[in-house]
């Protein structure tokens, strides 16, 4: 099985630009998952999708947004980037069997 | 607040001896346990669970523990590898809610 899949994998924006990011999930797995890892703060839960609903909400600002298309794959965006938005974004995927989550490479974000 | 603590940002132990991870949480509520490894450049890879029902799980090298009372758990790798080197996160989460990560621990195994 393929696993994770996530386009881009490096991004250069300045601030003010917009971005969105890609996944793919694990085929069979309806539930998308997103997080952002900076140095120093772990993994930060952004949001989950699950059959296109939006699951679960962590504490980012509306900057951030995503959706799920019929097919699981998810995409997230943000809007009017700041430096602080420079991170690593993660995306997960997981089966309503097993309560583990597989990530994905990840999309390195670097905002100018 | 933080409600999973890893409050060692790193540890180096000699190849061969027993590498102690640990994790503390705050909500009792918390039933699913979960240690991923995460090289760099690399999204995090699942390693081994525990659900609250039990204390303890073994995988091979790896072994978690479970002290729902002290609302702590810890990773055991026996022996440890140069290979383990990695930055170990401890994850936790309720019944379909948000999986909660802790800030990670590096690990370094010294040859």
């Amino acid at each position: 099985k393929a696993g994770v899949t996530q386009t881009p994998r490096y991004l250069i924006k300045t601030r003010g630009q917009q971005v969105t990011l890609s996944c793919s999930p694990i085929s069979g797995h309806r539930s998308v998952s997103w997080y952002q890892q900076t140095p120093g703060q772990g993994l930060q839960f952004l949001f989950e999708y699950f059959s296109e609903t939006q699951r679960n909400k962590g504490n980012f600002p509306g900057r951030f947004s995503g959706r799920q298309f019929s097919n699981s794959r998810s995409e997230m965006n943000v809007s009017t980037l700041e430096l602080g938005d420079s991170a690593l974004y993660l995306c997960a995927s997981s089966s309503p069997v097993l309560d583990t989550q597989y990530f994905g490479p990840g999309t390195r974000l670097t905002v100018l | 607040d933080q409600q999973v603590k890893q409050n060692s940002p790193s540890l180096s132990v000699q190849e061969g001896r027993i590498s102690i991870l640990n994790c503390d949480y705050t909500n009792s509520m918390f039933d699913y346990f979960l240690w991923y490894k995460k090289y760099p450049a690399e999204g995090p890879t699942f390693l081994i669970s525990i659900s609250s029902i039990k204390d303890k799980n073994e995988d091979g090298r790896f072994t978690v523990f479970l002290n729902k009372s002290a609302k702590h758990l810890s990773l055991h790798i026996v022996p440890s590898q140069p290979g383990d080197s990695a930055v170990y996160f401890c994850a936790v989460k309720t019944s379909y809610d948000k999986v909660i990560f802790g800030p990670g621990t590096s690990l370094s195994v010294i040859p």
